[in-house]
């Protein structure tokens, strides 16, 4: 059963400080993206990235950074988190060749900035 | 103007009813056409995918593409309270994974049971 991990479910975190979103998947899949999802506004691309130690910017990276030491996991992080990037986080990954490349994404993690 | 559009309900239907969710999309490029459905606290899933224009059938599920329109639908005969999701269109110009998916906002369907 293939699968896409994100680390925490739920997350509250306060004004300022950094928070680090982790996301590891098991199926050797080159593409790893990273979206946040709010309503009325959908999945909203943040950063991807098409191989281990490269990153591509989506379309909204600002106050964002990811990293991408090793081919399974792809961490998202927040600089210096601010009230308005509460949302819900979700991590994807896409093989790079097939007849239509299924995303598969992890279950999300809420993140609430207080 | 969004690249794609998509209604975000909530679409409230009783159980067995026909259910009928679209698209509408400005790119001309797109070739892909996918449909994914999103359980309450869960990631998105694949339900169908169709390439270029034309129908796509799987069990109580029919994809449609009209790209002279440019318009995507998904029906869902014969609705259960287990298809209460939250349904996002997607599309993308190519197949290989650098190819970036555009996502609708998706509907909001609840069936009463």
């Amino acid at each position: 059963d293939v699968k896409v991990t994100q680390s925490s479910r739920y997350l509250v975190k306060r004004t300022g400080e950094k928070v680090f979103l982790e996301c590891v998947q098991d199926m050797d899949h080159e593409n790893m993206f990273w979206y946040r999802q709010d309503p009325g506004l959908g999945l909203r691309l943040i950063y991807f990235s098409y191989d281990v130690k490269m990153k591509e910017k989506g379309d909204i990276p600002e106050g964002y950074s990811v990293s991408r030491e090793k081919k399974e996991r792809f961490s998202l992080i927040l600089e210096s988190a601010s009230t308005n990037q509460t949302s819900m986080y979700l991590c994807a990954s896409r093989p790079q060749t097939g007849s239509i490349t299924e995303a598969f994404f992890g279950q999300g993690t809420r993140l609430t900035v207080v | 103007q969004k690249e794609v559009e998509q209604d975000p309900g909530p679409l409230s239907v009783p159980e067995g009813a026909i259910v009928s969710l679209n698209c509408t999309y400005s790119n001309s490029a797109f070739q892909y056409f996918m449909w994914y459905r999103q359980y309450s606290r869960k990631g998105p899933e694949l339900l169908m995918y169709t390439y270029s224009s034309g129908n796509k059938e799987d069990g109580r599920f029919t994809a449609q593409v009209d790209k002279s329109s440019k318009y995507i639908s998904l029906f869902i005969r014969d609705s259960q309270p287990s298809d209460s999701a939250t349904y996002l269109c997607a599309m993308s110009a190519g197949p290989s994974g650098t190819y970036k998916y555009i996502f609708g906002t998706g509907t909001r369907l609840k069936v009463l049971a």
